[in-house]
C-alpha cells in the first residue's frame, strides 16, 4: 500500500507570494490533517478534512487555508507569505472507524518551505 | 498551560538500559493517546497507540496510561542506538484534534 505522498518536497518563495502544497493520502483513508513543524514551536495543528469538509482548525491566521477533493486528496494554501512561515509542512492521513477518525496519523515526508 | 507537555530532554541512556519518556495532558476528556518516533530529517512515525488505563506492550515498547492523573508514558527496554530519535506524545482531545507535545530527544549511548 502506498504511503502518504506530498508535493513538492522543497520550495523557496519570497515574502508576499503564495504557495500551494499537495497531499495524497493512503488509499482508503478519508481524513487528512496538516501540521506545521518548526524547531521553536514543534508540531502545530493546522486543520483536518474529512469528506471534503473542514472538521477542525488550529490557531493559524486566515492566510492558511485548505481543501479536500472527492478523491480525498488535499491541498493547503498559504497566501501573502511571511518569513515566519518557513517550516516543514506535514500532511497526515488517518483511517476512520465508527464515524470518527481513529486519531492514528500516517505522515508524508513533508514539504519544506523557505520564505526569503 | 500547554495542552500536551513532555519531560524536557535530551535524555541519554546507555545501550541495554530502560528509557522512560513521560507526557501529561490538560484535556481531561481525551480518550486516545499516541507515541511517535521522529528521526532527524524524517517525518514522525506512529509506534504505539493506547486507549485504556494500564499498560500496553509491543515488543520492547510499553505504553502506560493513567487518565486520572492525565499521564502517559513510554518505556523502551533494552535500548539500542537505533532508538536514538525524538519521541513525540500525541493526544486526541475531546474536540477531536490530535495535539502533539514538544518531543523528547533520546540518545542511546553504545
Amino acid at each position: 500500500k502506498a504511503g502518504v505522498t506530498q508535493t513538492p518536497r522543497y520550495l523557496i518563495k519570497t515574502r508576499g507570494q503564495q504557495v500551494t502544497l499537495s497531499c495524497s493520502p493512503i488509499s482508503g483513508h478519508r481524513s487528512v490533517s496538516w501540521y506545521q513543524q518548526t524547531p521553536g514551536q514543534g508540531l502545530q495543528f493546522l486543520f483536518e478534512y474529512f469528506s471534503e469538509t473542514q472538521r477542525n482548525k488550529g490557531n493559524f491566521p486566515g492566510r492558511f487555508s485548505g481543501r479536500q477533493f472527492s478523491n480525498s486528496r488535499s491541498e493547503m494554501n498559504v497566501s501573502t507569505l511571511e518569513l515566519g512561515d518557513s517550516a516543514l509542512y506535514l500532511c497526515a492521513s488517518s483511517p476512520y472507524s465508527g464515524g470518527a477518525s481513529t486519531g492514528e496519523l500516517f505522515f508524508g515526508e513533508g514539504s519544506r518551505l523557505t520564505v526569503l | 498551560q500547554k495542552e500536551v507537555e513532555q519531560n524536557s530532554g535530551p535524555l541519554s541512556v546507555p545501550e541495554g538500559a530502560i528509557a522512560s519518556l513521560n507526557c501529561t495532558y490538560s484535556d481531561r476528556g481525551s480518550q486516545s493517546f499516541f507515541w511517535y518516533r521522529q528521526y532527524s530529517g524524517k517525518s514522525p512515525e506512529l509506534i504505539m497507540s493506547i486507549y485504556s488505563n494500564g499498560d500496553k506492550e509491543d515488543g520492547r515498547f510499553t505504553a502506560q496510561l493513567n487518565k486520572a492523573s492525565q499521564y502517559v508514558s513510554l518505556l523502551i527496554r533494552d535500548s539500542q542506538p537505533s532508538d536514538s530519535a525524538t519521541y513525540l506524545c500525541a493526544v486526541k482531545t475531546s474536540y477531536d484534534k490530535v495535539i502533539f507535545g514538544p518531543g523528547t530527544s533520546l540518545s542511546v549511548i553504545p
